[in-house]
């Protein structure tokens, strides 16, 4: 079956402009986790989705940044305003019930860089 | 800051050796994993040990988990160039996240 998918795989946009990140996670999963990857870092815990409703969104760095999983699918990272610190790499995991218990299916990442 | 902590940062091996990877955390966990991320992809999970495990195996991998040390190994027996990657930790405390360490590039030479 399909695994995880992110689009686009790179978005490259300029400062203060507003971005949009992908995610499609294997169906059927309900836990959803957004994390941020530097270059020569480990993933940063973002955010992460029970279903529809963000159940832990701690890692957010400030308000600039938001997420949405509308229909417990899908899931949209949203940065606002956008600043050079934020290039990275966005990647999406999926999870059957919990992330933490479970394996973690990741996706191929976005690739964002703020000019 | 990160729970894990791989090391070392770096290793290189000539194909048919055996890799040793090392991660430190600081506080108790629930269980911890280990995850696989080749060049420009997504990580990839290996294995999972829970707290109350002390080894495990999987193929070519042997993970163990001391608790009291707060430490784990990622043993990879009979390396193989395929096996270049980065190698993280991820340690589970409960709730909902997992929290990486900053990994352990392993390059191996054919």
């Amino acid at each position: 079956g399909a695994g995880v998918s992110q689009t686009p795989s790179n978005k490259v946009t300029e400062k203060g402009k507003y971005v949009e990140l992908r995610c499609d996670p294997i169906s059927g999963h309900t836990a959803l986790y957004w994390y941020r990857q530097s270059l020569g870092q480990g993933p940063e815990f973002l955010i992460y989705f029970q279903g529809t409703g963000a159940a832990d969104d701690s890692g957010l760095p400030n308000d600039r940044f938001f997420a949405v999983r509308p229909e417990g699918s899908v899931s949209t990272l949203k940065i606002q305003r956008t600043e050079r610190g934020d290039s990275a790499v966005y990647l999406c995991a999926s999870s059957p019930r919990n992330g933490g218990t479970d394996t973690q299916y990741f996706g191929p990442g976005t690739r964002l860089t703020v000019l | 800051s990160q729970q894990g902590e791989e090391d070392p940062q770096a290793l290189s091996i000539q194909e048919g050796e055996n890799a040793t990877m090392n991660c430190s955390y600081k506080t108790s966990i629930n269980n911890l994993q280990w995850y696989r991320q080749n060049s420009g992809r997504g990580l990839v999970h290996l294995i999972l040990i829970r707290s109350n495990e002390r080894e495990k195996h999987s193929g070519r991998l042997r993970v163990t988990l001391d608790t009291s040390k707060k430490s784990s190994s990622l043993l990879i027996t009979a390396s193989r160039a395929a096996d270049t990657a980065s190698y993280f930790c991820a340690t589970y405390t409960g709730g909902f996240k997992t929290i990486f360490g900053a990994g352990t590039r392993l390059f191996v030479k054919a």
